[in-house]
């Protein structure tokens, strides 16, 4: 499944595909980019980050791309399991901001059997 | 090693209460951040914070909220004479001093104002 920003903000993904979640930033500036997985009732949990000199990094189960051309960020969730239900939001700020996130509307993902 | 530690979780005040919510920081960070979320919408960013110091606090209304993180002690958040669009829940999140960490969250305190 995927979805597209703040004008799809439900994806339902059956349990064992591959998820895929947009994000389009708005500051040209920003240089450091966050996933962050929030669950109902939980504060967001760090799941990825990336730096502009990149455009492609992994971890475990999950990729995060960044496309500055188009200032475009997604992440992608390799067999997605029903633990991975919840709000994704993307994140950026410059490097010399500090902790001063731009956080995206969210995406809520769910995931079906 | 514990994360970073918020209470009250749930907060419920009365109009024109005041609200005082607490973090305690990640063992070795020494910068806190507040954030407010409304239902169904992302985290927005209110203040920074190192040890007695305010770094950033353009995300702060201009009247009836304070922060402060003193030398000893969690950060405190305070809002004044809430009113019921105060109802959110509010996030602190904090990191080593070395720029570009990733923040790590709370759990948040959910306030309502009644």
């Amino acid at each position: 499944g995927e979805s597209v920003g703040l004008h799809l903000p439900t994806l339902s993904v059956q349990e064992g595909d591959n998820s895929i979640i947009n994000c389009a930033y708005s500051n040209s500036a920003s240089d450091y980019f966050i996933w962050y997985k929030q669950e109902s009732g939980k504060g967001p949990q760090f799941i990825i980050d990336i730096r502009s000199n990149m455009d492609k990094r992994q971890g475990q189960r999950v990729t995060v791309l960044l496309n500055k051309t188009v200032k475009h960020l997604s992440l992608q969730i390799a067999a997605t399991q029903p633990g991975d239900s919840a709000v994704y939001f993307c994140a950026e700020k410059t490097t010399d901001s500090w902790g001063k996130l731009q956080f995206g509307a969210g995406t809520q993902v769910v995931v079906t059997p | 090693n514990a994360g970073v530690m918020q209470n009250p979780r749930h907060l419920v005040r009365r109009r024109g209460q005041e609200a005082r919510l607490r973090c305690s920081p990640m063992k070795g960070h020494s910068h806190v951040y507040w954030y407010r979320q409304l239902p169904e919408e992302g985290l927005k960013f209110m203040v920074y914070l190192q040890k007695e110091n305010i770094i950033d606090e353009s995300g702060m209304p201009k009247e009836r909220f304070s922060a402060e993180f003193p030398k000893e002690g969690p950060s405190i958040l305070r809002i004044q004479q809430v009113v019921r669009g105060d109802s959110a829940a509010y996030f602190c999140a904090s990191s080593p001093p070395t720029v570009g960490s990733p923040l790590h969250f709370g759990n948040g305190t959910r306030l309502t104002v009644t």
